[in-house]
């Protein structure tokens, strides 16, 4: 299985502030026809996973432009700008290039 | 929009079998793939298995022994059974769609295997 190291386990932020978050794949996650199938969720308390980036770089329909996302390979990045109440949470990031679908294991975003 | 919402027993008994179903609307089943995901005490997530738009599944090794994913198109819905369940399958189960990422989820299950 591919295994996801996700990167820190724990982030305090304050509002307003800034904040990344690393995700690391054991094997490259290039699918055979060119994409790169690496996704990144919030999970809030009380509710499902919600996605936010798929495939490395792309904005989900409604999620603002605060949040970005970038890597390539085996190495991927999630930053989060001018951080609000609403995105404290946990982030997962998700592989689906390769069977079967592995997570990361999460990162609690949090007020310092 | 696409919705879907999960249901089920929310205790299942050691070595029993657990059985959610998956209800969509808005979307047809027979397109795109309907996947199960569930998420243990302690945030771990684990991907468990699929059905695609045509029928065929995928399962995640580590379960496949035990687990069965099926489909009524004619009601819009997707199942999951999970057989000898032991108390390391407590956890709660969601459904979502799968287009290149998981994009649309249910609300989720919680299930808890004890006697």
């Amino acid at each position: 299985d591919v295994v996801m190291t996700q990167t820190p386990v724990s982030l305090p932020v304050s509002l307003g502030g800034q904040a990344s978050i690393s995700c690391r794949s054991s094997q490259s996650l290039v699918h055979s026809n060119g994409n790169t199938y690496l996704h990144w969720y919030l999970q809030k308390p009380g509710q499902s996973p919600q996605l936010l980036i798929y495939r490395v770089s792309n904005r989900f329909s409604g999620v603002p432009d605060r949040f970005s996302g970038s890597g390539s390979g085996t190495d991927f990045t999630l930053k989060i700008s001018r951080v609000e109440p609403e995105d404290l949470g946990d982030y997962y990031c998700l592989q689906s290039t390769h069977f079967p679908r592995t997570f990361g294991g999460g990162t609690k975003l949090e007020l310092k | 929009e696409v919705q879907l919402q999960e249901s089920g027993p929310g205790l299942v008994k050691p070595s029993q079998s657990l059985s959610l179903t998956c209800s969509v609307t808005g979307y047809s089943i027979t397109s795109n793939y309907w996947g199960w995901i569930r998420k243990f005490p302690g945030n771990k997530m684990e991907w468990i298995g699929h059905i695609s738009y045509s029928g065929s599944t995928s399962y995640n090794p580590s379960l496949k022994s035990r687990i069965s994913i099926t489909r009524d198109t004619s009601k819009n819905q997707f199942f999951l059974q999970l057989n000898s369940v032991t108390t390391e399958d407590t956890a709660t189960y969601y459904c979502a769609r799968y287009s290149s990422s998981f994009d649309y989820w249910g609300q989720g299950v919680m299930v808890t295997v004890s006697s």
